[in-house]
């Protein structure tokens, strides 16, 4: 079974502070998917980025970047030089190759950044 | 615009009432998601549907039941059998079975349940 675990329930940085989520996950499939997704207060998930399997190359967009360890099962997510509107909740989240593209997800990090 | 349009956004249950969640959606989308969210948790999946007139339990279907008679539409009915219905209800859909991008899910604003 697909498993996600985000150990950090909430995080408070201060405004222009980096901050690093972690995300461990555990599969047995080769073929899977990484995703990570933020909740702002208005509650509608925004989609941030998807990772398959077979591509660790690190990315990085605007201030957000991702480091995908296969050796380590994480996908660790960081806010550079963060700002108040980051405050949210972020989910990390897995779907497996097979074809019903279902998505187990993390617990979620609370991220407040404090002016 | 295109988008997932859930409605209401709050809903209140009465005791022994069944109630039922709105979820459309005008992307085109093949398949669609119903999650259920409670404080400080993540999303659990209750029932998916991966094309008209076809669906799937999830990991906490007990208690619900949904429909997928349209492309466009798939609504959620909280029975009077869900005894702990109070939570946050995010529907979800992804993309066309051809589309490079299929399997990203993408959320609509949500529905809060409170029991009265």
């Amino acid at each position: 079974a697909q498993k996600v675990t985000q150990a950090q329930t909430e995080i408070s940085v201060v405004e222009k502070e980096d901050v690093t989520l972690d995300c461990v996950y555990e599969t047995r499939d080769t073929t899977y998917y990484l995703f990570w997704y933020k909740q702002p207060p208005s509650g509608e998930l925004v989609f941030l980025i998807r990772r398959n399997s077979f591509d660790e190359q690190n990315e990085i967009s605007g201030r957000y970047s991702w480091n995908f360890q296969k050796s380590t099962s994480s996908f660790n997510f960081t806010i550079t030089a963060s700002q108040v509107v980051d405050s949210a909740v972020y989910f990390c989240a897995l779907s497996e190759g097979g074809g019903n593209n279902r998505l187990a997800f993390g617990k979620g990090n609370q991220v407040v950044v404090i002016p | 615009d295109g988008g997932i349009t859930q409605s209401p956004k709050y809903l209140f249950r009465k005791e022994g009432q069944n109630v039922t969640l709105s979820c459309e959606q005008n992307l085109n989308h093949d398949a669609m998601y119903w999650y259920r969210q409670d404080p400080g948790q993540g999303l659990r999946l209750i029932y998916y549907s991966q094309i008209v007139n076809d669906f799937q339990k999830g990991d906490i279907a007990e208690g619900y039941s949904v429909s997928r008679e349209k492309k466009e539409s798939f609504p959620l009915t909280v029975t009077s059998a869900q005894k702990n219905p109070t939570a946050f209800y995010l529907c979800a859909s992804s993309g066309a079975v051809l589309s490079g991008a299929k399997n990203i899910q993408y959320f609509g604003a949500g529905t809060r349940l409170s029991v009265l």
